[in-house]
């Protein structure tokens, strides 16, 4: 089955600057990549998703790049405010919604 | 602000118990899928329900079984609780992705109910 690896579990960046979260995947018939958002208490949301049949994704601030040959995608987020802290999941999926998350990267944004 | 609803929020639970756990779909959407997130970690898939029928299996043992109604609302139910069963129950609703016409198969979580068993 699919296996998400993802990294790194926390980081901590100071407001404005960018942060970076990297996951990798095993299955090459995964073709859709969510990522979700988790705040405290409440079930994940879906932030930005990518296709297997785009490279790169953007909306806003946040970007996704993909990369299948290498099996790995990317969650770009710029301009970072406090209110992005939160933990952040990348997930994985052939099917398109039996999705395998990644194990989340807590994300602190200094004011 | 999903429109996924679930029950109960929180409950407590003993060894060996069995327990229901309800959601309720956004409308529209015809497919339910459950996942187990224990404290600190990824979710993971317990299985998804499609038209009534369980349309695919994580790798979860058969005392975790599950309903889904005509309305697509849906339940799950976990026998002889152990207590490594203690954790966050996550519902998420979607269209089918072989459904015909516009469907990106994302899914939509519910808050969760939280599963401490003792």
């Amino acid at each position: 089955g699919e296996n998400v690896e993802q990294h790194p579990s926390t980081l901590s960046v100071q407001e404005g600057d960018s942060a970076v979260i990297k996951c990798t995947y095993s299955d090459s018939a995964s073709n859709y990549f969510p990522w979700y958002k988790q705040e405290l208490g409440k079930g994940p949301q879906l932030i930005i998703d990518i296709r297997s049949n785009v490279g790169e994704k953007k909306d806003q601030r946040i970007a996704v790049t993909l990369n299948k040959t290498a099996k790995h995608f990317s969650l770009h987020i710029t301009e970072t405010q406090p209110e992005d802290s939160a933990v952040y999941f990348c997930a994985a999926s052939e099917a398109g919604n039996m999705l395998t998350f990644g194990g989340g990267t807590r994300l602190m944004v200094k004011p | 602000e999903t429109g996924v609803t679930q029950s109960p929020t929180h409950l407590i639970k003993t060894r060996g118990q069995q327990v229901t756990l309800r959601c309720s779909s956004q409308s529209g959407h015809n497919t339910v899928s459950w996942y187990q997130q224990a404290l600190g970690q990824g979710p993971q898939f317990i299985f998804q329900y499609y038209r009534e029928e369980e349309n695919g299996r994580g790798n979860f043992p058969p005392r975790f079984s599950g309903l889904q109604f005509p309305n697509y609302s849906s339940e799950l139910n976990v026998n002889a609780l152990e207590l490594d069963d203690s954790a966050l129950y996550l519902c998420a609703s979607s269209r089918n992705p072989r459904d015909p016409g516009r469907n990106t198969g994302e899914l939509f979580f519910g808050e969760g109910s939280r599963l401490t068993v003792l």
